[in-house]
């Protein structure tokens, strides 16, 4: 059956250091992938979007993989701030229109 | 610019009851999107109109739910009768049109439903 599967433990890490969130799949050909941020009482927010023929994308201290061999993509918050403490989803998105939303990933950036 | 709108935020009702929730989609916005987010789960698509019309409900359960989206802007989603297993948190988002499946989803805050 279709999966996508995010580290379900949460990650701790030291203001500084950076991120790394995980994020792999199975049974599906997405055409692409989103990462979204998830704030406690509000809706997801847009953050990357990387497409199947892309490896790599940067948005200022943001970076998102996308291995579609090892159906994998990774998504890296460098020089991490406690303000980047927050759930990030990420999402699959076919080429039918459908898109799939993983349970996410909670991170806690301690200063 | 003005984000997407629901209401209410909060909602407690009993079991059997019903209850509807509203949204209001960014304007310009063709493609409108209902989710349900279970606490601890990510969002689940329970319906995507574009326009007026529905382009997958395939995991709305028409038995209780029912969402209907008028002039192709507003959207409200109905719970009738609702049960215990509906509590959670209802997201409306919408995206851009004409871009397609590559378009970015904006969320409204949600609704959190408490059902007693």
């Amino acid at each position: 059956s279709q999966k996508i599967e995010q580290n379900s433990e949460a990650l701790n890490i030291q203001e500084g250091k950076t991120a790394t969130l995980t994020c792999n799949y199975t049974n599906y050909s997405p055409a692409y992938l989103q990462w979204y941020r998830q704030d406690p009482g509000r809706g997801p927010v847009f953050l990357l979007l990387i497409r199947e023929n892309e490896k790599e994308k940067r948005k200022e201290r943001l970076k998102v993989t996308f291995d579609t061999t090892l159906k994998q993509s990774l998504f890296h918050i460098t020089a991490s701030q406690p303000a980047d403490s927050a759930t990030y989803l990420c999402a699959l998105s076919t080429g039918g229109f459908k898109t799939i939303f993983g349970a996410g990933t909670r991170l806690f950036v301690k200063a | 610019e003005a984000g997407v709108a629901q209401s209410p935020r909060y909602k407690i009702i009993e079991k059997r009851q019903s209850v509807a929730f509203w949204c209001n989609p960014i304007s310009g916005h063709a493609t409108l999107y209902w989710y349900q987010q279970i606490l601890g789960q990510g969002p689940k698509l329970l319906i995507q109109f574009q326009n007026n019309g529905v382009v997958d409900d395939s995991q709305l359960p028409k038995d209780r739910f029912s969402a209907e989206r008028l002039k192709g802007v507003d959207s409200t989603l109905k719970i009738q009768p609702a049960k215990l297993e509906d509590s959670a948190v209802y997201l409306c988002a919408s995206s851009l049109d004409p871009g397609g499946p590559t378009d970015t989803q904006y969320f409204g805050p949600g609704t959190r439903l408490t059902v007693l």
